[in-house]
Order: structure tokens, then sequence, then C-alpha cells
């Protein structure tokens, strides 16, 4: 199946810093991306849709100027936590429908645990 | 918008005894429901997915079953082994790639 990279799978910042998290797919072109973000014990809770070359869709509750969200390329899509604190630590988790087929499976990255101290 | 509901929130059976894991959905028009398995830390890993089209879908041990005019759907894990501990979500997905997962059952078997 499709691989998707993500990095880096954990990072520890302190608060009030900015961290970035990439997607990356490896074998094929990616037009979109989700990213999720799961709290501990939780769901996978969906932020927003990356689309290549426009503006990110968010969904409702997600705050666009502080989880920013960036897809330049048809192989990387970047999601920035900006201003982290505590309350954003999380394992966050990006998605793909690889083949671009309607309703099918998604490929996931290997998710990165943020813990902001 | 799409709202998955998913029962048990944590389950335990014998080794060798059934699982069942219930979802309920509430758009009419998801028409993608797959099954993910995810250990600690890791990233979810389809195990059996099934279309609106098809009312029961079986591979070796998993099953789903669907049931559109109630919408809900089915895990059914039969003669369960220690491995397949872990949380299980299921998702509803509808012509826009994206899923809703649900809330997630820790599956743990005894051994």
């Amino acid at each position: 199946g499709a691989v998707v990279s993500q990095h880096p799978s954990r990072v520890i910042c302190k608060s009030g810093t900015s961290v970035k998290i990439e997607c990356r797919s490896l074998d094929f072109q990616a037009t979109t991306m989700f990213w999720y973000r799961q709290f501990p014990k939780q769901s996978l809770m969906l932020m927003a849709t990356s689309n290549e070359g426009s503006k990110a869709t968010y969904e409702q509750g997600v705050e666009k100027d502080k989880f920013l969200i960036n897809h330049a390329s048809l192989t990387l899509s970047t999601l920035t936590v900006t201003s982290a604190h505590p309350e954003d630590s999380s394992f966050y988790i990006c998605s793909t429908p690889g083949t671009g087929t309607l309703n099918t499976e998604a490929f996931f990255g290997q998710g990165t645990r943020l813990t902001v101290v | 918008g799409e709202n998955v509901e998913q029962h048990p929130s944590t389950l335990s059976v014998q080794e060798g005894d059934s699982a069942v894991i219930k979802c309920t959905y509430s758009d009419s028009a998801s028409n993608y429901f797959p099954w993910y398995k995810q250990e600690l830390g890791k990233r979810p890993q389809l195990i059996i997915d099934i279309r609106s089209n098809v009312g029961e879908k079986k591979d070796q041990r998993i099953a789903v079953t669907l049931n559109k005019t109630a919408k809900h759907f089915s895990l059914h894990i039969t003669e369960t082994q220690p491995e397949d501990s872990a949380v299980y979500f299921c998702a509803a997905s509808g012509g826009t790639y994206k899923y809703i997962f649900g809330t997630g059952t820790r599956l743990k078997v005894l051994a």
C-alpha cells in the first residue's frame, strides 16, 4: 500500500514555541491530507483537511491561526502548532487516501507525540 | 455533520471467545465503513472495511456486518487471541474521503 512518512515521531517543546510536523507521501502524489489529533484514551478527531495548492479547511472549533497547515507540493503537507501550550500536548497523525479513489483505505503516517512543557 | 457512536468502550473476553463491537452513524450519505486496530502510540491499522452495497464481509476470524436501514455496523472477532488486545475504532465516510471515527473500544483478551 501507499506509504506516508511522518516526522518527527516525538517532540518535546517549551510552552510558547512552535513545532512543525511533516507528512510526506513517498510513492504517490497526495492531493489531499487529513490531520487528526488524538488525546490519551480518546478517539481520532479530525482537525483539518489540506489540499495541495489551496487553503486548508478546518473543522469547527479548531483555530486556524494556531494550527497552520501548508500543502505546498503533492508529496508534502505540514502542520505547525504555533505558540504551543501544555493543553496542545497530544498525538497528531496525518492520513491520505492514497489511490484517490472514493471510499477506499486511508493511509496513515506514524503519528507525532507532542509534549509541551 | 456525521456523528459515529461506538459501544462498548471497554470489552474483556476470555481467549477463544467472540468479541462484538457496534457502531451507529448519523449521515445516511455515508457509504464506506472501515475498522481500525490501534496499538498504543502507533498508527491505526485497517483490519476490515465494508461498503454500503454489501451487507456482510468476512476475513478469517474477522467479520463486519452493515445494516443501512438502521445505520449501524458491527465488528465480530471470533476465536479471540491475546494479540487481538488493542483499541478498535470504527469510522464512516461518504464521498469526501475524510473519516469520522467512533470513540473507540479497548478490547482485552484474557489468557
